[in-house]
């Protein structure tokens, strides 16, 4: 059964950027697609972007100038940075698995807050 | 991009009720779009793909239909354990998803 973990600080200052990695286990990172999307409290869901494992990425054309997404297949993990961070950026943080435009495998979110 | 609307954002029914939520995109979308249920402190968990196709051991209590920009998401009879917000999602481009729509038992 595929599991992904989100790791990270859980709280970050303005104007700094933001590093999440998420570790992918009972399976292989290779061959699919990853996403990073986030949910602030109490309103909807926001796609950040999306990696293949060749590297290749789809950003949010509104996210698109703070974000990098990477991804290391040696250790089944992909990242996700995020620039310039203000307290809108406050959130839940999922990583999910691309299965052709819908994700099935998420992880259980991390909680980001942006505050000094 | 590509706009998803939702409605309506919530709605009370009573256990056994028939829930019917909306969910429009801002152009056509073929059958690229699928249904999420979020429970509070969890993440969404697909229920439907391709708009009408029910994910694995989703109970058929739920259902999709539409295609092109109006789409529509079914529970044929509502239960308790369906206390939660739905989400749409287009994937015909850069993926987006709808506002939601939180169901509540009246």
């Amino acid at each position: 059964q595929v599991q992904l973990q989100e790791s990270g600080p859980g709280l970050v200052k303005p104007s700094e950027t933001l590093s999440l990695t998420c570790t992918v286990s009972g399976g292989s990172i290779s061959s699919y697609y990853w996403s990073w999307i986030r949910q602030p409290a109490g309103k909807g869901l926001e796609w950040i972007g999306r990696i293949y494992t060749s590297g290749s990425t789809n950003y949010n054309p509104s996210l698109k100038s703070r974000v990098t997404m990477s991804v290391d297949t040696s250790k089944n993990q992909f990242s996700l940075k995020l620039s310039s961070v203000t307290a809108a950026d406050t959130a839940v943080y999922y990583c999910a698995r691309d299965r052709k435009g819908s994700w099935y495998y998420w992880g259980q979110g991390t909680l980001v807050t942006v505050s000094s | 991009d590509i706009q998803m609307t939702q409605s309506p954002s919530s709605l009370s029914a009573s256990v056994g009720d028939r829930v019917t939520i909306t969910c429009q995109a801002s152009q056509d979308i073929s059958n690229y779009l699928n249904w999420y249920q979020q429970k509070p402190g969890k993440a969404p968990k697909l229920l439907i793909y391709d708009a009408s196709n029910l994910e694995t051991g989703v109970p058929s209590r739920f259902s999709g239909s539409g295609s092109g920009t109006d789409f529509t998401f079914t529970i044929s009879s509502l239960q308790p354990e369906d206390i939660a917000t739905y989400y749409c999602q287009q994937y015909d481009n850069l993926p987006s998803f709808g506002p939601g729509t939180k169901v509540d038992i009246k």
